[in-house]
């Protein structure tokens, strides 16, 4: 299976809104409901950040929303703040019954 | 409090067997309420979903690793192992065990992470 596809790389500025955007296929996104979101620090595990598309888990600010059409799912960041900076990872389920990763995406806090 | 701890040999030669036990502390593997999985990360690279287990016994594999990948759970322990055949440096990575409750389809708590490296 082939993994998502994010972009390597988004930046704001402190305040600023940034989305990231996660690419399947019909056979994960685009059959599913089942998206999550993981933000990761350098050198510690990922931490889930949104679920089932957009739901956030307790604890979760409200800043991070999901959203997704079709084939594309969506992490927006809003009020970005300097704790922000980090790799952040979707993932889906799909018709294999599997997971599959995105490539991971870098944001960068001005 | 939940908590996974992977743990198991730091090194692995090549075309061995990498065996790796996760402890679970704070929730039963055999509630029923949800999968074990295991996800490992190369250096520098993306994540990798590569199985899971069920407390029936049931398990899922990553499609691409499973000819060589096995997960088996000791509930009276409350530990779920991975092993990996015939390992390569391409093996080489973080390996995370984590908890993908049936009602989030997300893995919602993780443990640290253990580096196994596997010599060219």
């Amino acid at each position: 299976q082939s993994a998502l596809t994010q972009p390597p790389s988004v930046s704001g500025s402190p305040g600023q809104s940034v989305t990231i955007s996660c690419t399947g296929t019909s056979s994960d996104i685009g059959n599913y409901n089942r998206v999550s979101w993981y933000r990761q620090p350098p050198g510690t595990a990922p931490k889930l950040m949104i679920y089932d598309v957009s739901n956030r888990p307790s604890g979760v600010p409200d800043r991070f929303s999901g959203s997704k059409s079709g084939n594309t799912a969506s992490l927006t960041i809003s009020g970005l703040q300097a704790e922000d900076e980090a790799d952040y990872y979707c993932s889906s389920y799909t018709t294999s019954s599997s997971y599959v990763f995105g490539t991971g995406t870098k944001v960068t806090v001005l | 409090q939940v908590q996974l701890q992977e743990s198991g040999p730091g090194l692995v030669k090549p075309s061995q067997t990498l065996s790796l036990t996760c402890t679970v502390s704070g929730d039963s593997i055999s509630s029923g309420r949800s999968y074990w999985t295991w996800i490992r990360q190369p250096a520098g690279k993306g994540l990798e979903w590569m199985g899971r287990i069920y407390t029936s016994g049931t398990t899922n594999y990553n499609p691409s690793l499973k000819s060589r990948v096995t997960i088996s759970a000791d509930t009276s322990k409350s530990q779920f192992s991975l092993k990996l055949s015939s390992v390569s440096a391409a093996d080489t990575a973080v390996y995370y065990c984590a908890r993908d409750p049936a009602a989030l389809d997300a893995f919602d708590i993780w443990g640290q992470g253990t580096v196994v490296t596997v010599p060219s």
